[in-house]
């Protein structure tokens, strides 16, 4: 079946330091992967996603490159700031079309608390 | 547009109580989900609705009922619920084009 793995948590961090979330998966074919932040006391936000082998995602900072050779989709800024403190998960979608039963389910990793101090 | 909405954001309940968890989207979904959140385990899906009228379980989906009851509304019923329900419940609504999903800000269950 499919599985995301996520790197141990929590992180602590600097303002400005540089921060990687490393985050692995399982899956047949090719899924669509993504990354989601959760600030606290508030749902999940898509942050960034990318749909095939290669292609980087990026919004506000964060970067993510979708690399099958090792099947992984790692997190990268190269510099926090406080309010980038929240929870972050990583998660993939299964291939999906039209006649498939999928349904766009989500499989997450387990989330990384990210703290960062001025 | 509201998004994705939940009520109520805090319930405490006693073993064996029943409760439903509520979830509206105005987003025109035709997909709904309910995940549960537990520390250490990211979200777990527990049921999915794939348009109005049609539900499935997820990978948890014991000592839980849900009902679509119109494409905008998709519920989730506790009926006799135990301390392993406590959780965080999050509703979303899956866009019908992009196939993202859109979460509402969840419902924090406390099952004494």
């Amino acid at each position: 079946g499919n599985s995301v793995t996520q790197m141990e948590g929590p992180v602590t961090l600097s303002e400005e330091a540089f921060l990687t979330i490393n985050c692995t998966y399982t899956a047949t074919g090719y899924p669509s992967l993504f990354w989601y932040v959760q600030y606290p006391g508030e749902g999940l936000q898509l942050l960034l996603k990318a749909t095939k082998a290669d292609d980087k995602g990026s919004n506000k900072g964060f970067e993510a490159t979708y690399r099958k050779e090792t099947t992984s989709f790692h997190l990268e800024k190269g510099s926090v700031q406080v309010s980038d403190s929240a929870v972050y998960f990583c998660a993939l979608r299964p291939y999906f079309n039209a006649g498939g039963t999928s349904y766009g389910k989500l499989t997450f990793g387990q989330g990384t608390i990210l703290t960062v101090h001025p | 547009n509201a998004g994705v909405t939940q009520t109520p954001k805090f319930q405490v309940l006693k073993t064996g109580q029943s409760m439903t968890l509520q979830c509206a989207q105005d987003m025109n979904h035709n997909s709904m989900y309910w995940y549960r959140q537990d520390p250490g385990m990211g979200l777990r899906l527990i049921y999915y609705s794939a348009s109005e009228g049609t539900t499935d379980k997820g990978e948890v989906p014991n000592g839980y009922n849900v009902s679509r009851l119109n494409k905008r509304e998709f519920s989730l019923r506790l009926e006799s619920a135990a301390p392993s329900q406590t959780s965080v419940y999050f509703c979303a609504g899956r866009d019908r084009d992009s196939y993202e999903q859109y979460f509402g800000p969840g419902t924090r269950l406390t099952v004494t």
